[in-house]
């Protein structure tokens, strides 16, 4: 079945460090794939997404690239703040294959990441 | 849309009482999520329902646990009996689904959760 493997954290980084969370997946197919946040005491919220090959996903100084190849989508961000202070979850979607499931996500276990000031 | 909607937030009960979790979907959404999240085992799918019909519900931990979706609207997520070890939080999440095999997408919107505590 589908699977997410996400870097073991916990993250900590000083303000402005460069962050990279790692995320590979496996899936048949073309899934979709997503970088999701959770910020304390909230519920999940999309960051970005990609849903073909290549496609880079973008969303308030963060990004991933859709690497077929290497199946991964690793999350990157030049700068980070402390308000960037979050659980980071990475995921997938099935591909569509003329069913139901195509709706479903995967997440792989999430990373917690902590700025320091 | 006010978003997906969960109801309470917060639940405190004892040992053996039936508690039912209650959600909201986005409206025109056509996919229903039940996760349960534990510092131990992360999140966990625990049933799906496409277009109000339940499509994998393997994810339930035992016969204790039974959802429902009556229509497009609205879902529960019952437990019956709890047990302290049912302690986590809830949440619902629902999405829209697009594509063909060429292309496809979807993109969940989570509730706020459901902090369940039972003693």
């Amino acid at each position: 079945g589908n699977s997410v493997t996400q870097m073991e954290g916990p993250v900590t980084l000083s303000e402005e460090a460069f962050l990279t969370i790692n995320c590979t997946y496996t899936a048949t197919g073309y899934p979709s794939l997503f970088w999701y946040v959770q910020y304390p005491g909230e519920g999940l919220q999309l960051l970005l997404k990609a849903t073909k090959a290549d496609d880079k996903g973008s969303n308030k100084g963060f990004e991933a690239t859709y690497r077929k190849e290497t199946t991964s989508f690793h999350l990157e961000k030049g700068s980070v703040q402390v308000s960037d202070s979050a659980v980071y979850f990475c995921a997938l979607s099935d591909p569509w294959a003329g069913g139901t499931s195509y709706g479903k996500l995967t997440f792989g276990q999430g990373t917690i990441l902590t700025v320091h000031p | 849309d006010a978003g997906v909607i969960q109801s309470p937030r917060h639940e405190v009960t004892e040992m053996g009482q039936e508690v039912t979790l209650r959600c909201k979907p986005i409206s025109g959404h056509d996919y229903l999520f039940w996760y349960r999240q534990t510092m131990m085992r992360g999140l966990e799918l625990l049933i799906y329902f496409n277009n109000n019909v339940p499509i994998d519900d393997s994810g339930m931990p035992e016969d204790r646990f039974s959802a429902k979706m009556p229509n497009a609207s609205f879902s529960t997520l019952k437990i019956q009996p709890s047990e302290p070890r049912d302690s986590a939080v809830y949440f619902c999440a629902s999405s829209f689904t697009w594509g063909d095999y060429t292309n496809s997408g979807t993109e969940a919107f989570f509730g706020q959760g459901t902090r369940l505590t039972v003693v």
